[in-house]
């Protein structure tokens, strides 16, 4: 089985910009979750989809949405771009139906100058 | 709410010495645990998880780690360290929110071996 593939890997915006990051989960995950991975804050939960509606979010500003579409892979968007945006989006999925593990994908490496 | 908090953001050990990586945690609820795995430019990878049942969890590549409810711990050990153990190593808690997961993770730890 196919793991987690993210694209793109490497990404340079500059600020003010917007970006758009996709995710394809493992076949017959339901469930997607992004992370963004910085030196200064680590790791941190950005949202989950579940078929295609948001189910947990964290503290993050509106700049930053996502949507999942009916097939599960997912997208996410950043909206006028700052410099301390950039970071690594780890993107997850989980069958989500019980199973409580994340499988992650490699990631997408945004530098925003 | 649940946090997380991983002692010694740096660990040294040589290589054929026991590693241990700690972990304690926070949470109102029953947690599910995990240790994950990062090495440079890739994403995580699950070493062991515990859900239920027995304290003691065996992972991956030979690491375990137990748990301890009274100590709030979790604990990843592995009897002998070997070169390609390292990389960074990351601790998270999880619970049920509203149907789902929320999974938060300790800030990490990376783990040097040296020859």
């Amino acid at each position: 089985k196919a793991g987690v593939t993210q694209t793109p890997r490497y990404l340079i915006k500059t600020r003010g910009q917007q970006v758009t990051l996709s995710c394809s989960p493992i076949s017959g995950h339901r469930s997607v979750s992004w992370y963004q991975q910085t030196p200064g804050q680590g790791l941190q939960f950005l949202f989950e989809y579940f078929s295609e509606t948001q189910r947990n979010k964290g503290n993050f500003p509106g700049r930053f949405s996502g949507r999942q579409f009916s097939n599960s892979r997912s997208e996410m968007n950043v909206s006028t771009l700052e410099l301390g945006d950039s970071a690594l989006y780890l993107c997850a999925s989980n069958p989500g139906q019980g199973v409580v593990e994340q499988y992650f994908g490699p990631g997408t490496r945004l530098t925003v100058t | 709410a649940q946090s997380v908090t991983q002692l010694g953001s740096h660990v040294s050990v040589s290589e054929g010495a026991l590693v241990l990586l700690r972990c304690n945690y926070s949470s109102s609820v029953p947690p599910y645990l995990f240790w994950y795995v990062q090495y440079p430019n890739q994403g995580l990878q699950l070493l062991l998880k515990y859900t239920t049942g027995a304290t003691l969890v065996k992972g991956i590549n030979g690491f375990e780690a137990e748990f301890k409810k009274s100590e709030t711990s979790f604990h990843l050990t592995k009897p002998s360290a070997h070169m390609s153990d390292a990389a960074e190593y990351f601790c998270a808690v999880s619970a049920s929110n509203t149907g789902g997961f929320k999974t938060i993770f300790g800030a990490g730890t990376r783990l040097f071996v040296k020859a």
